[in-house]
């Protein structure tokens, strides 16, 4: 089975200070891993993806993921969030091989608020 | 510049009719995806195609049907709107290719009455 879990349903973070949104991830196989923001009424935009090669990652907005193959997680991360970062982050994962090949599985999101 | 396109934007129907969501994109991607948004599900996939002619069911395509005649469109349709239909539609496109992340529509917000 393949699977993307997001176990906070919320994170919420002063500006300035750094966040975390996790993501852990069980698919068979090297999984190719996807972050998306979703500002409200809006469609999801791509942040960043892990395909192979440095563990960290650096994508749009200054956002970054660390792609941790022993603990199967993709965490996203920023060193100084701020308040326009408030918005819906979802994990995804791609198998690379099998019946499912290329297909994107979701996490159920995570909303990040930042506060002033 | 090259984009994709959903609509309407908004829909109400009546149970029973049948209701079709157009998706439109100019990327030339030979990926097309069906998704909908609900509270605590997160986007979940109705159907899928990979080109031209195919076209394949994703974990929730009862009551759904798709079609693809050309690259640019795949058109999503109710054969006959229920209720638990009523949702966030999201149409998405991608290169051929695991490496390729996938771009996202505006979205339609269907309501079924």
């Amino acid at each position: 089975a393949q699977s993307v879990a997001q176990p906070e349903d919320q994170v919420n973070v002063a500006e300035g200070n750094p966040l975390t949104v996790k993501c852990t991830y069980s698919v068979s196989g090297n999984p190719y891993l996807f972050w998306y923001v979703q500002y409200p009424n809006r469609g999801l935009q791509f942040l960043l993806k892990y395909i192979t090669g440095d563990n960290l990652v650096k994508g749009s907005y200054g956002f970054e993921a660390e792609f941790n193959k022993s603990q199967t997680s993709f965490h996203l991360k920023k060193p100084s969030a701020l308040v326009s970062d408030s918005a819906l982050y979802f994990c995804a994962v791609k198998r690379n091989r099998g019946s499912t090949l290329g297909r994107l599985y979701f996490g159920r999101g995570t909303q990040l608020t930042v506060w002033p | 510049d090259a984009e994709i396109t959903q609509s309407p934007r908004h829909k109400i129907t009546e149970t029973g009719r049948q209701v079709t969501l157009a998706c439109h994109q100019t990327w030339n991607h030979n990926n097309m995806f069906w998704y909908r948004q609900d509270l605590g599900h997160g986007l979940r996939l109705i159907h899928y195609s990979y080109g031209v002619q195919d076209t394949n069911k994703g974990e929730v395509s009862d009551g759904y049907s798709v079609s693809r005649s050309n690259t640019e469109d795949l058109p999503l349709t109710l054969e006959s709107a229920a209720s638990s239909q009523t949702s966030v539609y999201f149409c998405a496109s991608s290169e051929s290719g695991l490496s390729y992340e996938q771009y996202f529509g505006p979205g339609t917000r269907l309501t079924v009455t």
